[in-house]
């Protein structure tokens, strides 16, 4: 398995819990995002990690919305407190610096 | 902010028709462009891109060229196939490479 993985594939949760979603990126990637493809937005950045410089938050729609990449590598998106709002499929991507993106199959995350 | 806006779908063909999927931004600077795919039941993956203006992009038979003065990358093939029904997205990438999306077109090709 070399390509980017993610953790669980589909999560369904009620209202108000506090979900995490895991993404693995390909070993040596320096960088990585995390983007939300849902059916009224279509897919919109959220987060992305570059090295060890301080993240680019600028896309995380509200405070309850944060992430934490370990290591430079296993990175963790946690949404507290959800919202039905925050249905969606959670993709993450990595590369080389600024290079090519390569995305995994995504979270499916429903909150009922 | 950067933006793109591609043509309203859904696209339903006859194979082996010509396929155009139209494709504009709006950017600051020199973006990069692509053209990402989404199959049924599979994840994205890039299908082409260009670097800079007056680039092609090529691959499996699709084609698309970077057209600064009319801020466009359309996505054509000469003859699409059954397979070909996916889910097209355009992007654009800023200097720190975070993408920007178009809505998506859905292209479903018939025998």
């Amino acid at each position: 398995g070399a390509g980017v993985s993610q953790s669980p594939s589909n999560k369904v949760t009620e209202k108000g819990k506090d979900v995490e979603l895991r993404c693995d990126p390909i070993s040596g990637h320096t960088a990585l995002y995390w983007y939300r493809q849902s059916l009224g937005q279509g897919l919109e950045f959220l987060i992305y990690f570059q090295g060890n410089s301080a993240p680019d938050k600028s896309g995380l729609p509200s405070d309850r919305f944060s992430a934490e990449r370990t290591g430079g590598s296993v990175s963790t998106l946690t949404i507290q407190r959800t919202q039905q709002e925050d249905s969606a499929v959670y993709l993450c991507a990595s590369s080389l610096l600024t290079g090519t993106q390569h995305f995994g199959d995504g979270t499916r995350l429903s909150i009922l | 902010g950067n933006s793109v806006t591609q043509m309203e779908g859904p696209v339903t063909l006859s194979e082996e028709a010509f396929l155009t999927i139209n494709c504009t931004y709006t950017a600051t600077g020199y973006p990069s462009l692509f053209w990402y795919v989404q199959y049924p039941g599979e994840g994205l993956q890039l299908l082409l891109k260009a670097t800079k203006a007056d680039d092609k992009g090529s691959n499996k038979g699709f084609e698309a060229t970077y057209r600064k003065e009319t801020t466009s990358f359309h996505l054509e093939k000469g003859s699409v196939q059954v397979s070909d029904s996916a889910v097209y997205f355009c992007a654009l990438s800023d200097l720190w490479g975070k993408l920007t999306f178009g809505q998506g077109t859905i292209l479903t090709v018939h025998p």
